[in-house]
């Protein structure tokens, strides 16, 4: 267990349609990083927060977004979803502040377009 | 931008024997962290080890060391004694020794290696 969790585990959802999902990180962490792993894409980096603010952005379509909370957990939200979109997201958290950081990762969340 | 290559897409290893995994990564920074990753059939991401590029040691943990050749830009796996539960996928990352204002920065993954482990 890596101590970072995500909710839910799995999501089935329509075209068109718009989800949500969470992201809470280890104790202590104040960097989180968003991940979208698709067949065809492999695993891409899509986003980071440190301390509430948005530090970097990977390959995020427009349609997506995220935010990170004073509480320190995450939500990325995924609109106008299309079949292209299924894929694991995971989310992954870190110290964020020190030069020997790791990245710890979340179980993922399964996101179905159909 | 930074680029991993993982150019065996499967490998096959019996138990006990020794398999070496090939990373290889593209990048003009002179300080950077590498690491692998397994993935398991459940999904999740599991750190098997990390290395920093300033260090010259290669890094050990238990049964997994890399080669880490700087010059060469090669980043490589190494599992001894293999195990049945050491199936999986095993992903190289690269991670730059920070962002622009100073906090860690994202990890760069390669395609990812599938290891089969048999009797």
């Amino acid at each position: 267990d890596s101590g970072v969790t995500q909710t839910p585990k799995h999501l089935i959802t329509a075209t068109g349609q718009r989800v949500t999902l969470r992201c809470s990180p280890r104790s202590g962490d104040l960097s989180v990083y968003w991940y979208q792993q698709s067949l065809d894409q492999g695993l891409q980096f899509l986003i980071q927060y440190y301390n509430g603010e948005e530090r970097a952005k990977g390959n995020i379509l427009e349609r997506f977004s995220a935010q990170q909370f004073p509480d320190l957990h995450s939500e990325l939200n995924l609109s106008s979803l299309e079949l292209g979109d299924s894929a694991l997201y995971f989310c992954a958290s870190s110290a964020g502040t020190t030069l020997t950081d790791t990245q710890y990762f979340g179980p993922g969340t399964r996101l179905t377009v159909l | 931008a930074q680029t991993v290559t993982q150019s065996q897409p499967e490998m096959s290893v019996q138990e006990a024997e020794t398999v070496t995994l090939s990373c290889t990564y593209d990048t003009s920074e002179s300080d950077y962290y590498l690491f692998w990753y397994k993935q398991p059939p459940s999904r999740q991401m599991i750190l098997v080890i990390r290395q920093e590029a300033y260090k010259q040691q290669n890094a050990t943990e238990n049964r997994f060391s890399v080669n880490f050749q700087k010059a060469a830009k090669s980043f490589s796996l190494k599992i001894s004694d293999s195990q049945l539960g050491d199936a999986a996928m095993y992903f190289c990352a690269y991670r730059s020794l920070q962002d622009l204002y100073g906090t860690a920065s994202k990890l760069t993954f390669g395609t990812g290696t599938r290891l089969q482990v048999t009797l």
